[in-house]
């Protein structure tokens, strides 16, 4: 299994749709998670950070399953601006302090 | 914004030559760690400096070099282009080297 596994993109949704990435890790005993946001030719942003079983933080909400390795972004009433891809992020087996990021999730927004 | 810089935003080189990227860390963070991001991949770790020391390095070769100053600023360099080295780097800073990472705008590098 890879390090970290996205669903492959682009998620095409309309305004106003519930869309739901899934992120697969294969290290066990890795304690934190990350979703990272990145705009086309820009840097990555941290979008949230997930320590317990989930996170909320208004249209968007991380939730962690470390039974089965999964962690899910579900955002909510989808917005132009959420156009981006999302990057699932894991800190690394032998070196917690180096990030491993998937190949991310495009999502694509239309009116 | 973050507060981490790097300059210069683009550079193009050829093969065989060299490169020295630079990144300046947000005030207060003492950690830049270094990500090569090819086209449709994610980053990739590079290595890390904390306290101008490395601290874990991922799977590059040696002709990827760093350094990191008094001030927490920092240089990554390439010796020996290849044309597989065209990517995106970034650096991101971090108060330690386990706090949240905060990414710089990166520079893009095209070798021809």
């Amino acid at each position: 299994r890879k390090e970290v596994e996205q669903d492959p993109g682009p998620f095409n949704v309309p305004e106003g749709a519930t869309v739901a990435f899934n992120c697969t890790y294969s290290n066990s005993a890795s304690q934190s998670f990350f979703w990272y946001r990145q705009d086309c030719r820009k840097e990555p942003k941290l979008l949230m950070s997930v320590y317990s079983s989930g996170n909320e933080d208004g249209r968007f909400t991380a939730q962690l399953n470390r039974a089965s390795q999964y962690i899910s972004l579900l955002i909510r009433d989808s917005k132009l601006s959420d156009s981006a891809t999302y990057l699932c992020v894991v800190p690394g087996p032998y070196n917690t302090d180096k990030l491993i990021f998937g190949t991310g999730t495009r999502l694509q927004v239309f009116p | 914004e973050t507060g981490v810089t790097q300059s210069p935003t683009h550079l193009i080189k050829t093969r065989g030559q060299q490169v020295t990227l630079r990144c300046s860390s947000q005030s207060g963070h003492n950690t830049v760690s270094w990500y090569q991001q090819a086209l449709g991949q994610g980053p990739q770790f590079i290595f890390q400096y904390y306290r101008e020391e490395e601290n874990g390095r991922g799977n590059f070769p040696p002709r990827f070099s760093g350094l990191q100053f008094p001030n927490y600023s920092s240089e990554l360099n390439v010796n020996a282009l290849e044309l597989d080295d065209s990517a995106l780097y970034l650096c991101a800073s971090s108060t330690i080297p386990s706090d949240t990472q905060y990414f710089g705008p990166g520079t893009r590098l095209t070798v021809l």
